[in-house]
This record gives structure tokens, C-alpha cells and sequence, in this order.
């Protein structure tokens, strides 16, 4: 079956300007999340969905926005851009049904703030 | 979260088993060991996970000590493909969330 899609996969923005990311779990999956990654900072938690609630939040500002649709697809959307915001992002599904089950993260969409 | 402590690099031969080590002292009772790869510029690729038995699946054997404090991930034939950062997870029950660190770094060379 399908992995999982993100799009775009690069993307390049002006500060100041504001982003969507998408992201389409794998068919049967209920649980989106999504990370960041920077050189300095890793692969860090930004928040996770489930049935279109937002269960788990990571230590990012209010720019950081998402929603998850009833079909499982989610979007992240960040606000007034800043340099510090190039990364990449990354987004991950699971059945969402315990907390042994594992993740499948998607290749990630590139951004690029100038 | 427990957290957990991995070497930052080490080296394999092609063909050689690759071990590698995750210490994780604080884990708690209902915490699952997880491993991940990724590989460069490409997203976490999940490899194993475990509670408190030892795992074997096609990628890889994870081996938990008897008190869970340490684990080691094996990679019985490492191929030049398996160049990748390799992270050790620590999972509290319910928590969707992982928390990466470093992770190791696996050069495997031909």
C-alpha cells in the first residue's frame, strides 16, 4: 500500500510569509505527527492528531498550527515566517491504536526561508 | 521520558554484524524500546521495538537486558546501505510522541 505523502517537497518562502505543509497518512491510519529537523536542534515533536483532535503538543510558538481532516489528512501551517523556520518537516503515521505501535514517516518537505 | 545514551558514530565492515549500544537506566516499567533509522536527507525509517523480550525481525535482532536498563540493536549482515543515523527511543506508554536524540551515526564500509 501507499507510504506516507508529503507535500510539497521543497518549498522556498520570504520571511514575514506564511506556509501549508500537507500530509497524507497511509490508508488506515488515524494518528498524524509531525517533527522538525534542524542541524542544530534534531528531530523535534511539533504535535500529533487523532481523529481530528490534537492530543500531544511539542515546545514550539503559536505560529506552529495544524489540523488533521476527517479523512486522516493533515496540514501544518506556519505563520510569519522566520529564517530560524528552514528545516525539514517531517510527517509520521500510526494506527494510533496503542502505544506500541510504530510510525511511518514520510520524506519530508524541505523549506527553505529567505 | 527515560532518556537514552548512544555512542555518536561508529564503523562497520560490509558483512560484519554491527552492534549497537543504547543505554536507557531510567526506563520505566511500561516504556517500549524503539529503534530508527535515517538515512541521509530521507524520513525515520522504523526498524524494531520491544517491552522486555528480546526481538528479531528481517532488519535486525534487538537484545533488552534483564533489568531493561541497556539494549543493543544488531545488524547481522551490514551492508553499505545501512550507512544511516540510528536512534534508540524511549516510548512512555500512551504517548504518541518520540523523542530523538543524537542517535549514532553507522558508517559501514565496503
Amino acid at each position: 500500500k501507499a507510504g506516507v505523502t508529503q507535500t510539497p517537497r521543497y518549498l522556498i518562502k520570504t520571511r514575514g510569509q506564511q506556509v501549508t505543509l500537507s500530509c497524507s497518512p497511509i490508508s488506515g491510519h488515524r494518528s498524524v505527527s509531525w517533527y522538525q529537523q534542524t542541524p542544530g536542534q534534531g528531530l523535534q515533536f511539533l504535535f500529533e492528531y487523532f481523529s481530528e483532535t490534537q492530543r500531544n503538543k511539542g515546545n514550539f510558538p503559536g505560529r506552529f498550527s495544524g489540523r488533521q481532516f476527517s479523512n486522516s489528512r493533515s496540514e501544518m501551517n506556519v505563520s510569519t515566517l522566520e529564517l530560524g523556520d528552514s528545516a525539514l518537516y517531517l510527517c509520521a503515521s500510526s494506527l494510533g491504536a496503542g502505544s506500541s505501535t510504530e510510525a511511518f514517516f514520510g520524506q519530508g518537505t524541505r523549506l527553505t526561508v529567505v | 521520558d527515560a532518556k537514552t545514551t548512544q555512542p555518536p558514530s561508529m564503523d562497520c565492515a560490509e558483512g560484519r554484524a554491527a552492534n549497537l549500544p543504547c543505554n536507557h537506566s531510567t526506563i520505566s516499567g511500561n516504556e517500549y524500546v524503539y529503534w530508527y533509522r535515517q538515512i541521509h536527507s530521507q524520513g525515520p525509517q522504523y526498524i524494531i521495538h520491544g517491552l522486555k523480550n528480546n526481538e528479531t525481525n528481517e532488519m535486525a535482532s534487538l537484545i533488552i537486558t534483564e533489568d531493561r536498563k541497556s539494549s543493543t540493536l544488531i545488524l547481522p549482515h551490514a551492508t553499505l546501505r545501512d550507512t544511516a543515523v540510528y536512534y534508540c527511543i524511549v516510548r512512555v506508554n500512551n504517548d504518541y510522541k518520540l523523542s530523538f536524540g543524537a542517535g549514532t551515526t553507522v558508517t559501514v564500509r565496503a
